[in-house]
């Protein structure tokens, strides 16, 4: 089955510094990666997300990159804000099986 | 956009009793939904998918008979935890798809928080 590690898992970045989050898969067929921010005593929130079709897709300060030949993707975020602390999960998915989710990223945005 | 709600978002009970999660889209229709558990600090696992008019498929060491689901109507699933222990408590997750939207469409609830006493 799949199995997706993501790194770091704590990241400390002053306000109005980037973020990278790292994720990599081992299914090749996987053709789906959502990310996914998680606020403490919430459900995940879908932030962003790439086909396996696209190399890099962006939104205003959050941005994916796909390198479907090394198996990795990232997650980019630029300027960061307070409100951006949280943790973050990647996912790997695959048409007809189901979501495997990285271990979260506890990002923490010091003001 | 899709909205899954959950409920109750938090409940305590007590040791041997029985808990029930809803989880409902509310503004489109689900044929699957999934359920999930989250320990602290922890990432999502998957217990199981539910099926609208059909069994659940448990995900191989999740008793069947302890979590028991139930997708009555192609908006409602719901999780029973029957016969809770203090291991069972958890950060509980259900998810559907709207596969009207853009994407895959993927949609979480907010989480119920058991904790048994």
């Amino acid at each position: 089955g799949e199995n997706v590690e993501q790194h770091p898992s704590t990241l400390s970045v002053q306000e109005g510094d980037s973020a990278v989050i790292k994720c990599t898969y081992s299914d090749s067929a996987s053709n789906y990666f959502p990310w996914y921010k998680q606020e403490l005593g919430k459900g995940p929130q879908l932030i962003i997300d790439i086909r396996s079709n696209v190399g890099e897709k962006k939104d205003q300060r959050i941005a994916v990159t796909l390198n479907k030949t090394a198996k990795h993707f990232s997650l980019h975020i630029t300027e960061t804000q307070p409100e951006d602390s949280a943790v973050y999960f990647c996912a790997g998915w695959r048409t007809g099986n189901q979501f495997y989710f990285g271990t979260g990223t506890s990002l923490t945005v010091i003001p | 956009g899709a909205v899954v709600s959950q409920h109750p978002s938090r409940v305590i009970c007590k040791s041997g009793t029985s808990v029930k999660i809803e989880c409902r889209s509310l503004d489109f229709q689900a044929t699957t939904m999934f359920w999930y558990r989250q320990f602290p600090k922890q990432s999502l696992m998957l217990m199981a998918t539910s099926n609208e008019g059909s069994k659940a498929t448990y995900e191989q060491g999740v008793e069947k008979d302890k979590f028991l689901i139930n997708h009555a109507s192609l908006t409602l699933s719901t999780l029973t935890v029957t016969s809770a222990h203090p291991e069972d408590s958890s950060f509980y997750i259900c998810s559907a798809r709207n596969p009207g939207t853009e994407g895959w469409g993927y949609t979480f609830g907010s989480g119920t928080r058991l904790t048994v006493v």
